[in-house]
């Protein structure tokens, strides 16, 4: 069965600093790994996506993530932070089996300071 | 535009009274999934179709809800009987899945449902 569990429910950093948000997951095959993002009252939006290629994935806005299978973890960093980044970020996982759907994370709001 | 659609984007409705949401996904994908999102939380999975198969449904999904994609293109979410609780934002994806590889999904802006 898939889960994934997003380690901190809250993060809050200063603008122009590091970001990570940490995701763990468990999944049954191998797995595909997204990380999304959700603005305040817009859609949730793709930062980026594991597949199976390179394990250091790069996504939109300066985000990456690397895929680490020895720690089951997927964690999304950022080298500096801007303000436009506060958001709540969902860490998603899918099975790559026939029968696999979308499981989310319970989210990671991100706030910045400035 | 190419995305994923729903309508309503809003719907208030009295207790005990039937709603019905419609999601139109992007027009090649084959896979489409309904989500339930309350505030603060993550999408809680509901169900999913691949083309008109409904493969996978969640034990939240009480028989109140019904969910049909008969043409394997748009899709319905039905909630009958409605209650206090299933005041959220109801949100619709779709992607493509070939062989065992998903693609990512792409959301739709959502239909938020109150009950009142």
């Amino acid at each position: 069965a898939q889960s994934v569990t997003q380690l901190d429910s809250h993060v809050s950093v200063s603008e122009g600093t590091p970001v990570l948000l940490r995701c763990n997951y468990s999944s049954s095959y191998s797995p595909s790994l997204f990380w999304y993002v959700q603005h305040p009252n817009k859609g949730l939006q793709l930062l980026l996506k594991y597949t199976s290629a390179a394990t250091l994935v790069k996504g939109i806005n300066g985000f990456e993530a690397e895929f680490k299978k020895s720690e089951t973890s997927f964690h999304l960093t950022k080298p500096s932070a801007h303000m436009s980044d506060a958001a709540e970020y969902f860490c998603v996982v899918s099975d790559r089996g026939s029968q696999g759907n979308l499981i989310f994370g319970k989210g990671t709001k991100l706030s910045v300071k400035p | 535009d190419t995305g994923v659609s729903q309508d309503p984007r809003h719907k208030i409705t009295k207790r005990g009274q039937n709603v019905t949401f419609r999601c139109d996904p992007i027009s090649e994908h084959n896979r489409l999934y309904w989500y339930r999102q309350t505030l603060g939380q993550g999408p809680e999975f509901l169900t999913y179709f691949q083309n008109e198969a409904q493969l996978e449904k969640s034990r939240l999904l009480s028989d109140r809800f019904s969910a049909e994609r008969p043409k394997g293109s748009f899709s319905t979410l039905e909630i009958q009987r409605t209650e206090q609780g299933d005041s959220a934002m109801y949100l619709c994806a779709s992607s493509s899945h070939t062989g065992h590889m998903n693609t990512e999904a792409f959301f739709g802006q959502g239909t938020r449902l109150t009950v009142v």
